[in-house]
């Protein structure tokens, strides 16, 4: 299983909804990634979770919250969400993070969920 | 200040021939890169990558060729196919420092069409 998998694929929600975004992995990744992407833009990193720790949050809005259960799955918890967050949301993972063993780093993308706030 | 920099948003290339993508960068701490293609609405998918002890990686039509000195990265596509039609990311990452030192920096993309 060389997958990453995202739910939902797309969503709309209102400024007052509560949603989540979820993300899964089987294949052992010790590190995962949420990014967020605009169209005809790169991937912008929000959160990196290394063995389960948060271990990088790039100055995000508590408006998005991040959460790993466990090795094999990451969550993204919406509320309050502005029009301006419509964005692909995109889970990645890789075998591990941050070591420098840069071959091992290489990231693994879901097909990422397309969220609409209106 | 963009330290990965795709200076061409887009490039046409006919079919059965070769397409060539260049990335630049600035941080001579850079010592991996790694080349990513991406369809509409879909994550990126890893494409192929190079250290910077190599200035060569090849993987079956698709090569990268590193020029340190220049600081210039460029990905050969031949021959170029429709389905080769996405936009290519160049990334890069410093193996030094600790934590957002070693995060994966992104340039802008290069959609490319391949014509039939």
């Amino acid at each position: 299983d060389t997958e990453v998998t995202q739910t939902p694929k797309h969503l709309v929600m209102g400024m007052t909804n509560k949603k989540s975004l979820k993300c899964e992995q089987h294949m052992g990744h010790r590190a995962m990634y949420w990014y967020k992407q605009k169209a005809k833009k790169p991937p912008e990193l929000m959160f990196v979770y290394s063995y389960e720790k948060l271990s990088i949050n790039e100055s995000v809005p508590s408006r998005f919250s991040p959460e790993c259960p466990n090795s094999s799955l990451l969550n993204l918890h919406l509320h309050a969400l502005q029009p301006e967050d419509s964005a692909l949301y995109l889970c990645a993972s890789s075998l591990i993070a941050g070591t420098g063993a840069s071959a091992n780093e290489k990231l693994f993308f879901g097909s990422g969920t397309q969220l609409s706030v209106l | 200040d963009q330290q990965v920099k795709q200076n061409s948003p887009s490039l046409s290339v006919q079919e059965g021939r070769i397409s060539i993508l260049n990335c630049d960068y600035t941080n001579s701490m850079f010592d991996y890169f790694l080349w990513y293609k991406k369809y509409p609405a879909e994550g990126p998918t890893f494409l192929i990558s190079i250290s910077s002890i190599k200035d060569k990686n090849e993987d079956g039509r698709f090569t990268v060729f590193l020029n340190k000195s220049a600081k210039h990265l460029s990905l050969h596509i031949v021959p170029s196919q429709p389905g080769d039609s996405a936009v290519y990311f160049c990334a890069a990452r410093s193996s030094w420092g600790a934590g957002n030192n070693r995060k994966l920096i992104w340039g802008l993309g290069t959609s490319l069409a391949v014509n039939p």
